[in-house]
Order: C-alpha cells, then sequence, then structure tokens
C-alpha cells in the first residue's frame, strides 16, 4: 500500500509519440519530485515542486515537460523522447521543511520504453 | 555538491546471518540527513533508516542499525538476522535541508539472502 500512485506502470511508446506520466499523493505533502532510474547508475532528480512552483530542473531536456496542477498531482509530459529516455520514472512526496521528520515517499515507478 | 559512493555493487548473506552495507559521503553543508532506502523488485522505494547528522547515536530500528562515523563521513547499514524478504537493492542517500530539499542517492548495493 502506497500513499504515492503513479500510473501507469508501464509505458511503451515510439520516439515521435506524446505521453503523459501521471502521480498522485494521498499523504497531504507540499512538495513533489520526479527522478530517474537508469540502470547501473544512481537516481538522478529531475525536478521539484514546492506549493506547485518549480524550485528545481535539473537540466533536463526540454522534452520533458513537467505539470503540477495542485499539491496532490504531478504530471510528466513526454514527447519526441529518444532511446536513452528509457528508465524507471519515479514520483516522490515530502513535507517540506521537516527533513528527516518527513522523509520522501515513492511511488511504485512508470517502466518507460522507447522503441 | 553532495556526492554519494556506495563501493559494494552486490553483496549476499546467509539467511539469520548479519550482513554491513557500506556508504560514504560528501557534504559541504553542516546539517544534514542520511537516509538508506530499499527498492525491492516491486520497485517502490522504502525508507528504512534515517540519521540526522547532529545526533551523535546512532540510530536504530529493529533489525536495521547504523554506524555513522561524522567525521570519516561514513553511514554503514547493518542488517541482523537477516531474512529472505530482506533481499533487495538499498540505496543511501543524503539530503541537506534549506529551499528544495534535495536527496543525492548512491548507484546502490544489490543484496542476496541465501536459504
Amino acid at each position: 500500500e502506497t500513499g504515492v500512485t503513479q500510473t501507469p506502470r508501464h509505458l511503451v511508446m515510439g520516439m515521435t509519440n506524446k505521453k503523459s506520466l501521471k502521480c498522485e499523493q494521498h499523504l497531504g505533502h507540499n512538495a513533489m519530485y520526479w527522478y530517474k532510474q537508469s540502470a547501473k547508475k544512481p537516481l538522478e532528480l529531475m525536478f521539484v515542486y514546492n506549493f506547485k512552483e518549480q524550485t528545481e530542473n535539473n537540466s533536463v531536456p526540454s522534452r520533458f515537460s513537467p505539470e503540477c496542477p495542485n499539491s496532490s498531482h504531478l504530471f510528466l509530459h513526454l514527447h519526441t523522447l529518444q532511446p536513452e529516455d528509457s528508465a524507471l520514472y519515479l514520483c516522490a512526496s515530502s513535507h517540506l521543511g521537516q527533513g528527516a521528520q518527513q522523509p520522501q515517499h515513492f511511488g511504485d515507478g512508470t517502466r518507460l520504453s522507447i522503441l | 555538491a553532495q556526492t554519494v559512493t556506495q563501493s559494494q555493487p552486490e553483496m549476499s548473506v546467509q539467511e539469520a546471518e548479519t550482513v554491513t552495507l557500506s556508504c560514504t559521503y560528501d557534504t559541504s553543508e553542516s546539517d544534514y540527513y542520511l537516509f538508506w532506502y530499499k527498492q525491492p523488485p516491486s520497485r517502490q522505494m522504502i525508507l528504512v533508516i534515517r540519521q540526522e547528522a547532529y545526533k551523535q547515536q546512532n540510530a536504530t530500528e529493529n533489525r536495521f542499525s547504523v554506524n555513522f562515523q561524522k567525521a570519516a563521513k561514513s553511514f554503514s547499514l547493518k542488517i541482523s538476522d537477516s531474512q529472505l524478504g530482506d533481499a533487495a537493492m538499498y540505496f543511501c542517500a543524503s539530503l541537506t535541508q534549506g529551499g528544495s530539499e534535495k536527496l543525492v542517492f548512491g548507484k546502490g548495493t544489490k543484496l542476496t539472502v541465501n536459504p
């Protein structure tokens, strides 16, 4: 059981397709995050949203476009992706400012495969 | 910049035995937090244990404990009485407060538990 829900669980798309990943948190948190997890590499932070405002863009290519309509929902819009973008995309949420008292909670991730 | 290094790509342990996973980190911040996360095949990143840098006492959570050596910037995880369900990828991570709370992860250690 997780307080952070990600859909879809798996996604296969062509390089010219447009798709979106969805994340929803039910924990009352005010910060949400997108991470990319590739094989044999550390998790890479992509975006951070605090109170719906983007506060971090970790040099992510523009073919990834995040959207945070409210503090409970986070989207990652994808278009014209490259094969190296195939990875597990993890969403997380936390209560900002609480440090270790409120660590980040993660979803199950979306496994993305680019053909 | 923060960095986290896990030097053991894979480890194995016999059921009921004890295993220690290594982690070193580097940060210029004085106020930071350290975490161990577990990622089973189900993919969800689950918090195992956390340590505030200002606390000298090592954190303990049931069978999981850490050996926090601040001067050496070392943060190892000890799993006692290993169980089959402990088999997973284990990630060490550090976080500094202030502004965006950015978790920086190591590459992970794959733990196998042998019956």
